[in-house]
């Protein structure tokens, strides 16, 4: 069954602190992964999109990673500020198509 | 300069009602969908059509309908509302070739009272 889990569920960091948000799947086969961010009240907005053969990507302070080998990736906030505070979803498509699984997603707030 | 667009944000509405929720995008994609978000925040696919025909059918009861008058627009109507569908309706579009990168529209609160 494809799914996709992340964790931790929640989080709550002070500003201008890092933090990595941690993402397992088991969609088969592989095509690509997917980082979004989704403020309060607003549509998902993709951060990153990474390959087979990415095993990082960066958007400012948003660094990505993959292991396609044991089926994980992580999201690396560096100097976190308040508008980070969001909900961020890993996704994946199903069979390499525009069917996507989206994760649990992850509540990030940051406080001063 | 909106690339996702839907209408209306907000929605209140009794049980039994029928409405509409629509979605346009400027941004030349082909594809277009439908997503269903829950109170989990958990984002779920329910419909998508591909210049203006239906490619994807999630499990969604057939109250549901979603319409495409043009690869442009892509709009949801809900017949005989329940209390159920109380959720974020997102409108979302792709290219039509990989990596099918979604742009994702502001979303539409439906409540059903």
């Amino acid at each position: 069954k494809n799914q996709v889990e992340q964790s931790p569920q929640s989080l709550i960091i002070l500003e201008g602190k890092n933090c990595t948000l941690q993402c397992n799947y088991t969609v088969s086969p592989f095509s690509n992964l997917r980082w979004y961010k989704q403020d309060t009240g607003r549509g998902p907005v993709s951060l990153t999109i990474m390959t087979f053969s990415e095993n990082t990507k960066s958007n400012g302070r948003y660094t990505a990673t993959l292991d396609a080998d044991t089926k994980q990736s992580s999201l690396h906030i560096t100097a976190s500020q308040l508008s980070d505070s969001a909900s961020y979803i890993c996704v994946l498509p199903q069979g390499g198509g525009n069917k996507l699984t989206f994760g649990t997603g992850t509540q990030l707030k940051v406080e001063l | 300069d909106t690339a996702v667009s839907q209408t209306p944000k907000y929605l209140v509405t009794q049980m039994g009602n029928d409405k509409s929720i629509k979605c346009e995008q400027n941004l030349g994609h082909d594809t277009m969908y439908w997503y269903k978000q829950d109170s989990k925040k958990f984002l779920k696919i329910m419909f998508s059509y591909n210049n203006k025909e239906l490619i994807i059918n999630e499990t969604v009861p057939n109250r549901f309908s979603p319409k495409s008058p043009d690869k442009a627009h892509l709009n949801l109507h809900i017949n005989s509302l329940e209390l159920g569908d109380s959720a974020v309706y997102f409108c979302a579009s792709s290219q039509d070739r990989g990596p099918y990168e979604q742009f994702f529209g502001p979303g539409t609160r439906l409540t059903v009272l």
